[in-house]
């Protein structure tokens, strides 16, 4: 049973074009994270959440920004997507910090027109 | 600084013959440490860790890692590789330290020949 569940799967939209992909997790951890991968590249953290408490990676483009409404759900927010974010964006969960294994969900890929 | 250093970009081995993927990691207390794998078009999933104890630690699908201090390695092994292991694989180092994140390698593609 996917415990870690990303929505969806494949997305694409325009150029500059608003878009929001979400992830739900059935294990009631309390960190969740999300990361942006490119072909053949290791992933990049963008921000992690304790609970509500929000941590931003300090390169994280400003164009990204993300929600955490309950212990359920995130949402990675992209305001204007340039061509350079096209790539696989992975979420993951933990139960803590303190280098608890991560549990990952299968990624949304997204593709910019 | 943490880092975690996979030296290998990539490595084809032959179906049933044995793997080794190495894996070096700076850090200045004991690091948690993980092997996760990522087929095509997949997330990540957890092959197995390291925490504390025994140095020799068994994963899933059957792979052994181990962790040798003096090296600063946690080197991934399986005796006889099957086709369905052809995949990416990253190391990762974890500090027991509140608000910090794995840090990964950059991966190692292990192609399978037959």
């Amino acid at each position: 049973d996917a415990m870690v569940i990303q929505n969806p799967r494949y997305q694409v939209t325009q150029f500059g074009k608003p878009v929001t992909l979400s992830c739900s997790q059935t294990l009631n951890h309390n960190v969740m994270y999300w990361y942006q991968q490119k072909s053949s590249q290791a992933p990049k953290l963008l921000f992690h959440y304790y609970d509500k408490d929000f941590n931003n990676e300090a390169d994280t483009p400003d164009n990204f920004q993300s929600r955490r409404p309950n212990t359920s759900f995130c949402f990675l927010d992209i305001r204007s997507p340039g061509l350079g974010d096209a790539a696989m964006y992975l979420c993951a969960t933990s139960r803590e910090y303190g280098g608890q294994p991560q549990h990952f969900g299968d990624g949304t890929r997204l593709s910019i027109l | 600084a943490q880092s975690v250093t996979q030296p290998d970009i990539h490595i084809t081995v032959s179906e049933g013959a044995s793997l080794e993927l190495r894996c070096n990691y700076s850090y200045g207390a004991t690091p948690y440490l993980f092997w996760y794998v990522q087929s095509p078009g997949q997330g990540l999933q957890l092959l197995l860790k390291y925490f504390s104890g025994d140095t020799l630690v068994q994963g899933i699908k059957g792979f052994e890692a181990e962790f040798k201090r003096s090296q600063s390695s946690f080197n991934l092994r399986k005796p006889s590789v099957h086709w369905s292991d052809a995949a990416e694989y990253f190391c990762a180092v974890g500090a027991n330290q509140a608000g910090t994140a794995l840090i990964f390698g950059k991966g190692t593609t292990l192609s399978v020949s037959s």
